[in-house]
């Protein structure tokens, strides 16, 4: 159990246009998403953590217009990156946590956008 | 923000050798999770410990919490090249919140 998907695994757009990943648990009701962005070789970086149903809360220095984030249903969140720019280009991991008292975060396997 | 500091920065071994990395931090912390990362690729959940003094196996892999809650370290016995990949330490500072700090993470690579 806790298998977390995310839809595409790659994109490739031109500057200035919008992009949508999906996140979705697939076995489990995620209480809890959070959205992450990874550099090559370096660590994870938290952006937003959201709640179904409630808005984001964004990480300091993360704007949030600029990074939309919907968390419409209990296994489905959505970042879309608007109007997108060359150094938006990154690795977007999302995990989903399913609450109770082992509420770990699992993670799905990363979207990796390019901005041409 | 709050850091974990992980050690080694990388590592190169013969296959069949053990391996020992390991996190530290100045602050107190109530869970350590270690996960690996395969290249192009989400994370996975290893090991998770909730106590401190815990030692935890997986397989192969055995961490523990270290008893000033400060640090943890994971021991991967007789490698294997699939083993190859980043391991991440994570740790969370408030019982029960949800967000996580993460180490650098420590890249293993195997000579076979």
């Amino acid at each position: 159990g806790a298998v977390v998907s995310q839809h595409p695994s790659r994109v490739i757009c031109k500057s200035g246009t919008s992009v949508k990943i999906e996140c979705r648990s697939l076995d489990f009701q995620a209480t809890t998403m959070f959205w992450y962005r990874q550099f090559p070789k370096q660590s994870l970086m938290l952006m937003a953590t959201s709640n179904e149903g409630s808005k984001a809360t964004y990480e300091q220095g993360v704007e949030k217009d600029k990074f939309l984030i919907n968390h419409a249903s209990l296994t489905l969140s959505t970042l879309t990156v608007t109007s997108a720019h060359p150094e938006d280009s990154s690795f977007y991991i999302c995990s989903a946590s399913r609450g109770g008292a082992i509420n770990e975060q699992f993670f799905g396997p990363g979207t990796r956008l390019t901005v041409l | 923000g709050q850091q974990l500091n992980q050690s080694p920065q990388s590592m190169f071994i013969q296959e069949g050798e053990d391996v020992s990395m390991n996190c530290t931090s100045s602050s107190i912390f109530n869970t350590w999770l270690w996960y690996k990362q395969d290249p192009g690729e989400g994370p996975v959940l290893l090991i998770a410990l909730y106590k401190a003094g815990e030692l935890t196996s997986n397989g192969r892999l055995t961490a523990q919490f270290g008893i000033t809650r400060k640090d943890s370290f994971l021991n991967i016995s007789a490698s294997i090249p699939s083993d190859v990949g980043i391991y991440f330490c994570a740790g969370r500072i408030i019982q029960g919140a949800q967000k996580l700090v993460f180490g650098q993470g420590t890249r293993l690579t195997i000579n076979p």
